[in-house]
């Protein structure tokens, strides 16, 4: 399959962990990219190469891999990470988003 | 500071045509490739086409829904980018964002990623 799966919606406590997931053949060849998008706004990179963070992203981002599943964890949750976010592997090849709702 | 700022989108009719420029700023511009991705209200993202630079022939690549309909180029001198559109369908309406593909390199392998965006341009196809 060339396709990215995620799930729709997860919800996390303020200050709580949660892990989002994304699901691909794709993932086993590329290295999964996580954006972070708030309503209104363009998205952002949160995470690059599985594991590496940009200038300015907090290290309460962290990515993962394990065979076809790429993971996003957010550790100790703020209400300003609210939003969705969207796994990337091949170039032309996107999840469909999680919605992030912090509790 | 890396910019890419978006213009050109606003309503137009089925069948019409539309070009929308990405104008950039604070890097090299020559040396990146260019993509477009696009969003429907409330949907997801949604990858478009994409240009290569000169060390790569300017090579395009397209979505299977635009192929044929749209095109991608780039004025390097003007560190402008475009995305042409013809025979724009009403599934055609969304913001269109432009992105700056990065690559890089570590002991471990090289890393290719989207690293910044415009704001993106709304484009929205309706009689």
């Amino acid at each position: 399959s060339s396709e990215l799966t995620q799930d729709p919606a997860v919800s996390v406590a303020l200050g709580q962990t949660v892990r989002i997931t994304c699901q691909g053949d794709s993932l086993r060849s590329y290295d999964a990219n996580w954006y972070q998008q708030k309503p209104g706004q363009a998205p952002v990179l949160v995470i690059y190469g599985k594991d590496k963070w940009p200038s300015g992203i907090p290290d309460r981002f962290s990515g993962s891999t394990s065979g076809n599943t790429a993971s996003l964890t957010i550790t100790g949750a703020q209400a300003e990470d609210e939003a969705d976010y969207y796994c990337n592997s091949r170039e032309d090849l996107f999840g469909g988003g999680t919605k992030v709702t912090v509790l | 500071e890396v910019q890419l700022v978006e213009s050109g989108g606003t309503l137009v009719q089925p069948g019409g045509s539309l070009t929308l420029s990405c104008a950039a700023s604070g890097f090299t511009f020559s040396a990146f490739p260019i993509h477009w991705v696009r969003q429907a209200s409330g949907k997801g993202l949604e990858w478009v086409g994409r240009i290569r630079g000169k060390p790569n022939n300017y090579a395009t690549d397209y979505a299977a829904s635009v192929k044929g309909r749209f095109t991608v180029s780039r004025d390097d001198s003007k560190n402008t980018a475009h995305l042409q559109m013809s025979s724009l369908k009403t599934e055609d309406t969304a913001v269109y964002y432009c992105t700056r593909h990065n690559l890089e390199y570590d002991t471990s392998g090289y890393y290719r990623f989207f690293d910044y965006w415009g704001q993106g341009t709304l484009v929205t196809v309706s009689s």
